[in-house]
């Protein structure tokens, strides 16, 4: 089982370009989120879905935007990058609320 | 919004030594959640914890939910070099609302001398 999938692993983005961040999982999960990593402040939620079709803020939703088409895809989109971006990102899953979440193994992003 | 505190920020041992670290919240959870982080790599569950009170093992780990409901502990016995990464705790909100959201620590930076 490929688990949870994000590409690409590296990135690099200058100040106000945009980009997508892809997020698949194939364990058919209710529920995906994204989470920023920085030094010092553990995993910090960005926006999740409970569902296709359903998405919510987390803790840090500014600058951030997603959608939810299908069960297995949540991108995450950055609309105009800045350098406190910078960052590494990691999508999860999990198959419902009580259930432990799945991570990817994160996308490192640089913005110059 | 919610506060997890996770202490020691980083620890250096002795192969062989034992380890602890606690999380505490200013909130109640429902769950607790231990996770292993390797370089470059997720985070990868190592316990779950639901029921306050509740003791778990899983090989030389051993967790705990604390009896309040805001804290959690973490053991690692007889360390060794492969135990090295950051060791994250979360907590699941006992609020509805929540949509069974993590709050996650700030992580403990283990490190292993052989």
């Amino acid at each position: 089982n490929a688990g949870v999938t994000q590409t690409p692993k590296f990135q690099v983005l200058k100040t106000g370009q945009s980009m997508t961040l892809q997020c698949a999982q194939d364990m058919n999960h209710e529920y995906m989120s994204w989470y920023r990593q920085d030094p010092g402040m553990g995993l910090r939620l960005i926006h999740y879905s409970v569902g296709a079709g359903i998405t919510d803020q987390g803790e840090v939703p500014n600058g951030y935007n997603v959608s939810r088409s299908t069960t297995e895809d949540f991108p995450l989109r950055l609309l105009s990058a800045a350098p406190s971006q910078t960052s590494v990102y990691f999508c999860a899953s999990r198959l419902n609320r009580y259930s432990p979440l799945h991570f990817g193994n994160g996308t490192r992003l640089t913005v110059t | 919004g919610q506060q997890l505190n996770q202490s020691p920020q980083s620890m250096f041992i002795q192969e062989g030594e034992d380890v602890s670290m606690n999380c505490t919240s200013s909130s109640i959870f429902n769950t607790w959640l231990w996770y292993k982080q390797d370089p470059g790599e997720g985070p990868v569950l190592l316990i779950a914890l639901y029921k306050a009170g509740e003791l778990t093992s899983n090989g030389r780990l051993t967790a705990q939910f604390g009896i309040t409901r805001k804290d959690s502990f973490l053991n690692i016995s007889a360390s060794i070099p492969s135990d090295v990464g950051i060791y994250f705790c979360a907590g699941q909100s006992a609020e509805r609302t929540s949509y069974g959201k993590l709050t996650f620590g700030q992580g403990t930076i283990l490190t292993v001398h052989p």
